[in-house]
């Protein structure tokens, strides 16, 4: 079954700092894409980040990286320059690519991120 | 921006009763989600359309939830009767399908509180 965990039920970072989340995930599938969606409070769930299995590069948005490590199947967040407005649940995400045909979206659990003024 | 549309925004209801989720996705979108996501939990598919058709009702609990996008646009989930364990969120997501490109965007959601 592919499964997405992240070890991380809250997290706290400090106003301009670099925070790390963590999510590692399982799959027996070779192409399949890795998100990272942020919902903040009482508002909709929004895409920070993708990445394509087969991209060795790590993705960046702004202030938002990732650290891709297939073969640990490890894919952490890394937001830089925190601001207040990054505080939110943040959720890992999978999805199969199976030769065209996507699968279905998998969750993790979500880490809860505070950010301190 | 376009955005997903979604009402009520909160229910509260009496279990056994019949509750309705309302879904308006972005326009153009030919793909639509609804989602569950317990509190604490991440969101689950609970039933995928592309037009109007049904690609995967494999985690709807069909003897209570039902699901229709009858015109290919807007879509109604039901469920009846509502036990406790349906409080939740419940969540709509549409796209526009490009391939690995695809992107789902989220409505607010309704949140759903069974007593």
């Amino acid at each position: 079954a592919q499964t997405v965990t992240q070890s991380q039920p809250e997290m706290s970072v400090q106003e301009a700092e670099t925070v790390t989340l963590s999510c590692t995930y399982d799959t027996s599938e070779s192409d399949y894409y890795l998100f990272w969606y942020k919902q903040p409070p009482s508002r909709q769930m929004i895409l920070v980040i993708r990445q394509e299995a087969y991209k060795q590069q790590n993705a960046t948005e702004n202030r938002f990286s990732v650290n891709f490590q297939k073969a640990a199947k490890s894919f952490s967040l890394k937001i830089s320059d925190s601001q207040l407005g990054d505080a939110a649940m943040y959720f890992c995400a999978y999805r199969p690519n199976y030769g065209g045909s996507q699968g279905n979206l998998i969750f993790g659990k979500g880490t809860k991120l505070s950010v301190k003024p | 921006e376009a955005e997903v549309a979604q009402s009520p925004r909160y229910k509260i209801t009496e279990k056994s009763q019949a509750v309705a989720f309302w879904c308006d996705p972005i326009s153009g979108h030919a793909t639509l989600y609804w989602y569950r996501q317990i509190l604490g939990q991440g969101p689950e598919l609970l039933v995928q359309f592309q037009d109007e058709s049904v690609v995967d009702d494999s985690q709807l609990p069909k003897d209570r939830f039902s699901a229709e996008r009858l015109k290919g646009v807007d879509s109604t989930l039901k469920i009846q009767p509502a036990e406790l364990g349906d409080s939740a969120m419940y969540l709509c997501a549409s796209s526009f399908l490009s391939g690995y490109q695809e992107t789902q965007y989220f409505g607010p959601g309704t949140r759903l509180l069974v007593l």
